[in-house]
């Protein structure tokens, strides 16, 4: 069985800053990790993931993840965020196995002041 | 390419009622996810289908059901409907070997 903890339920930051949104997985098998982001009243976006390689993973938007097996976890990153960058992220694990089955965690809402 | 179309959009049900959300998949794909979203309980997962049948389930009780169609399009039906049931009910289709779940906008389903 899979679980996902996000940490931090929000994260208020200002904009042009640094953020980090923290997420630890747990299984017993190997597992594909995944960051998607939800604006309202939408459904979900995928921002970025990680199946295998670089433990490093970038989207196009400036966010990036840090796969780190040992501590088995996910950490979204930015270096500079934007008041568009306002949303929920979800952090979510699926076996490697050929499932679509996704466990996410509880999200983190991400609140850019100006 | 249309993506993932879920319908309808917005939905209020009296309690004891039953509900069918539809979702059409991305073409081609053949793997459609359906979840559900509450602030209490998050996103849980309710089951998947592939090909016409039911690969996986979650916990959820016998009063959530769903099927696939030949087309890939999916239902899911909720009977007896609770007051619980209240939630924004997402789909999701895929295909084996791309690694990525593509979400509908979901159906907003409200139940009094």
């Amino acid at each position: 069985a899979q679980s996902v903890t996000q940490l931090d339920s929000q994260v208020p930051v200002f904009e042009e800053a640094p953020v980090e949104l923290r997420c630890n997985y747990s299984s017993s098998v190997s597992v594909y990790l995944f960051w998607y982001v939800q604006y309202p009243n939408q459904g979900l976006q995928l921002l970025l993931k990680y199946l295998s390689g670089s433990t490093l993973v970038e989207s196009i938007n400036g966010f990036e993840a840090e796969f780190n097996k040992s501590q088995t976890s996910f950490h979204l990153r930015k270096p500079s965020v934007h008041i568009s960058d306002t949303a929920e992220y979800f952090c979510a694990v699926r076996g490697s196995s050929n499932t679509g089955k996704l466990i996410f965690g509880q999200g983190t809402t991400l609140q850019v002041k100006p | 390419k249309a993506g993932v179309t879920q319908t309808p959009r917005y939905l209020i049900k009296t309690r004891g009622q039953q509900v069918t959300l539809s979702c059409s998949p991305i073409s081609g794909h053949r793997s459609v996810s359906w979840y559900q979203q509450t602030p209490g309980q998050g996103l849980q997962f309710l089951f998947e289908y592939f090909s016409e049948t039911q690969r996986n389930k979650g916990n959820f009780p016998g009063r959530f059901s769903g099927r696939q169609f030949s087309n890939s399009r999916s239902e899911m039906n909720v009977s007896t409907l609770e007051l619980g049931d209240s939630a924004l009910y997402l789909c999701a289709s895929g295909e084996p070997g791309t690694d990525e779940a593509f979400f509908g906008q979901g159906t907003r389903l409200t139940v009094v």
